[in-house]
């Protein structure tokens, strides 16, 4: 069966430090976006792609960046890590505008 | 404005009973909205999307409602099942699937 995988699941960093999140779809999506995800509020977009080479910036995109060499994989990269970006990111997947998002089961970054 | 407001924040119910979750949004222009399920610790999973034109959506023991004249929506779950304790996520798609806006959800307990 298709799905989207995010590794890891729980990471503790140290502020200052890169961190590197990986998202990886079987889905054959084209559109793969990330969000975090914090108490008491919706899920926020950081960045989203909709193909190979594509990125684009979402509302919450500072600090972040990702990249997208191939269509199953879209890494989302903390270039200094702050203790505001302890949060849980969610990478999600779809084919198109009028279709559902697949979600993976997400990563709970913390920041000290 | 372009916001997305769930109700309640928190509800406990039991086994077997039915409850009404609401969602009312100020996103436009109105793209589609989508009710979504997030058991803890997993991502959210897709239960329905609506588009202008529909009014009622199920999805067996989930029916959504949609009323784009007042701008809200409502997810009525029948019969309740221990399973169904879960967050419930009203999004909202603005245009296109990149500027989703995503309600804080709903908890629901179903206690025995």
């Amino acid at each position: 069966d298709a799905e989207i995988t995010q590794s890891p699941r729980h990471k503790i960093t140290e502020t200052g430090r890169q961190v590197t999140l990986a998202c990886h779809q079987t889905w054959n999506h084209n559109n793969m976006f990330w969000y975090r995800q914090d108490l008491g509020h919706g899920l926020r977009l950081i960045h989203y792609s909709y193909g190979v080479q594509d990125t684009n910036k979402g509302e919450v995109s500072d600090g972040y960046s990702v990249s997208r060499s191939n269509t199953e994989d879209l890494p989302l990269t903390l270039e200094s890590a702050a203790s505001s970006q302890t949060s849980v990111y969610f990478c999600a997947s779809s084919v198109g505008p009028d279709s559902p998002l697949h979600f993976g089961n997400g990563t709970r970054l913390t920041v000290t | 404005k372009n916001q997305v407001e769930q109700s309640p924040q928190s509800l406990i119910i039991l086994e077997g009973k039915n409850c009404t979750l609401q969602c009312n949004y100020t996103v436009s222009p109105f793209s589609n909205l989508r009710w979504y399920k997030q058991d803890t610790g997993r991502g959210p999973v897709s239960l329905t999307i609506m588009t202008f034109s529909e009014n009622t959506k199920s999805n067996g023991r989930y029916t959504a409602t949609l009323d784009a004249d007042t701008k809200q929506s409502s997810l009525h779950i029948t019969a309740s099942q221990l399973s169904d304790s879960a967050s419930y996520i009203c999004v909202v798609a603005r245009g296109s699937n990149n500027d989703m806006r995503f309600g804080a959800g709903t908890r629901l307990t179903v206690k025995p």
